[in-house]
This record gives C-alpha cells, sequence and structure tokens, in this order.
C-alpha cells in the first residue's frame, strides 16, 4: 500500500520560502505511470492545483504561482518537494501531496487522462510574524 | 479561481438520490478525463471517479460519473449520513498545461 507522509513547519514568516517534503514509501517515486503533485486548500475554500513533477524533474506549474514555486524530486531518498519564496498571508493553507496519473491519448488531437488516487494527510502552513 | 462550477450545494434525505454537475469548456472537459473527489470534514480528499465514470477498488457503486460536452456529473444513490462531505470535479486543461478542480459542492444529507 502506497503511503505518502509530508513533512515541513507549519508557520512560515511573511516574505520567507515554504518548504514542504511528500516522502513516499510502500512503492518508488521512480515510476512511468505517475506524477507527484502538490494541492492546497485556503481556510474555508476549495482545492487548488500547485504542480505536478515526474521522477525525471519534469515539471508543470501553475500560472498564477510560477514565478514563486519550485518542486524537486530526490530518487534516492524516495521524496519529492514544494519550494514557495515570497510568502504571504494568502499562501496560508493546507496544502497536500498526491500521487498523479497523467497519462497523454494521442487522437485526432491530444487527450488526457488525469487524476490523483493517492493523497498525503496534509499540512497545515500559516504564514504570520 | 477556479476554471470548473459546480453548485455550491446540494441535499436530500437519506436513500434519495443527488447529482452534482461540473461545467467546464472544450479545453478541460470537453477534451479531457474527469475524476471526482470525496472530502470528508477534516481530511484530505479521496478519489471517488476517475476516466469520467469509472470507480476505484473499494468506492461502492452507488456513486457514478458521466460525461457528456463540456460538463460532467457525479451521481450519488442511497444516500447516507456518511456521505456528508465536499465534492469536488478535477481535470486536466490543455490550454493551462495545467490541472484544475471545480468550485466545489457540500452534500447535506437532510
Amino acid at each position: 500500500q502506497l503511503l505518502m507522509q509530508q513533512s515541513g513547519p507549519g508557520l512560515v514568516k511573511p516574505s520567507e520560502t515554504l518548504s514542504l517534503t511528500c516522502t513516499v514509501s510502500g512503492g518508488s517515486i521512480i515510476s512511468t505511470t505517475y506524477y507527484w503533485g502538490w494541492i492546497r486548500q485556503s481556510p474555508g475554500k476549495g482545492l487548488e492545483w500547485i504542480g505536478n513533477i515526474y521522477y525525471s524533474g519534469n515539471t508543470y506549474n501553475t500560472p498564477s504561482l510560477k514565478s514563486r514555486v519550485t518542486m524537486s524530486v530526490d530518487t534516492s531518498k524516495n521524496q519529492f518537494s514544494l519550494r514557495l519564496s515570497s510568502v504571504t498571508a494568502a499562501d496560508t493553507a493546507v496544502y497536500y501531496c498526491a500521487r498523479v496519473y497523467l497519462e497523454v491519448g494521442l487522437g485526432f488531437r491530444r487527450y488526457y487522462y488525469y487524476y490523483m488516487d493517492v493523497w498525503g494527510k496534509g499540512t497545515t502552513v500559516t504564514v504570520s510574524s | 479561481q477556479s476554471v470548473l462550477t459546480q453548485p455550491p450545494s446540494v441535499s436530500a434525505a437519506p436513500g434519495q438520490k443527488v447529482t452534482i454537475s461540473c461545467s467546464g469548456s472544450s479545453s478541460n472537459i470537453g477534451n479531457n478525463y474527469v475524476s471526482w473527489y470525496q472530502q470528508l470534514p477534516g481530511t484530505a480528499p479521496k478519489l471517488l471517479i476517475y476516466d469520467n465514470h469509472k470507480r476505484p477498488s473499494g468506492i461502492p457503486d452507488r456513486f457514478s460519473g458521466s460525461q457528456s460536452g463540456t460538463s460532467a456529473t457525479l451521481g450519488i444513490t442511497g444516500l447516507q449520513t456518511g456521505d456528508e462531505a465536499d465534492y469536488y470535479c478535477g481535470t486536466w486543461d490543455s490550454s493551462l498545461s495545467a490541472g484544475v478542480f471545480g468550485t466545489g459542492t457540500k452534500v447535506t444529507v437532510l
């Protein structure tokens, strides 16, 4: 059974960098089938997609956060990480990591299979001085 | 700002059926497969439906999904108090090259 254990500080000061890590157990992060993703949820709000990373380092990021987001993979530790720079109170949220299925189908035009089937429990991150 | 629109809330009595709509566009639902997630209070989301209508192992057949054009629908039959949760649709947006979620729908069992 694949498990995803999240770690990182729950309190970050404004203008500093938020850093979270997700450690995968019960399976390898080196997979040709899956990406690894980050999603967040502000208090009382809906889910917000942050980005996905492949074991090779290839990434997709949300346009709204792209300039502040850095994602990385450490295959030796079977973990992947998120860094969000220059945080403000608006970045206060529960951050989730997830295993992501992303496959491209080729027909008349490209189409995508996309879903997140295993989730971490979430890390509450508060941005405050 | 979500690109997929869901009704804020739906409700029904125990044993009844509810449907939740998810409206998008040709760059997301109209061209890519949809998934649905259940988020019970205080917990992480859980995959309910993938590839428009498929259920992961362990998900009861009371939950169903469909897609038509640029919209998708989640159906829940035989409503139970344990189904009270927030439900989100999700898919890939080909124009944004990004994952997108719906605005979320709260299901209340009366």
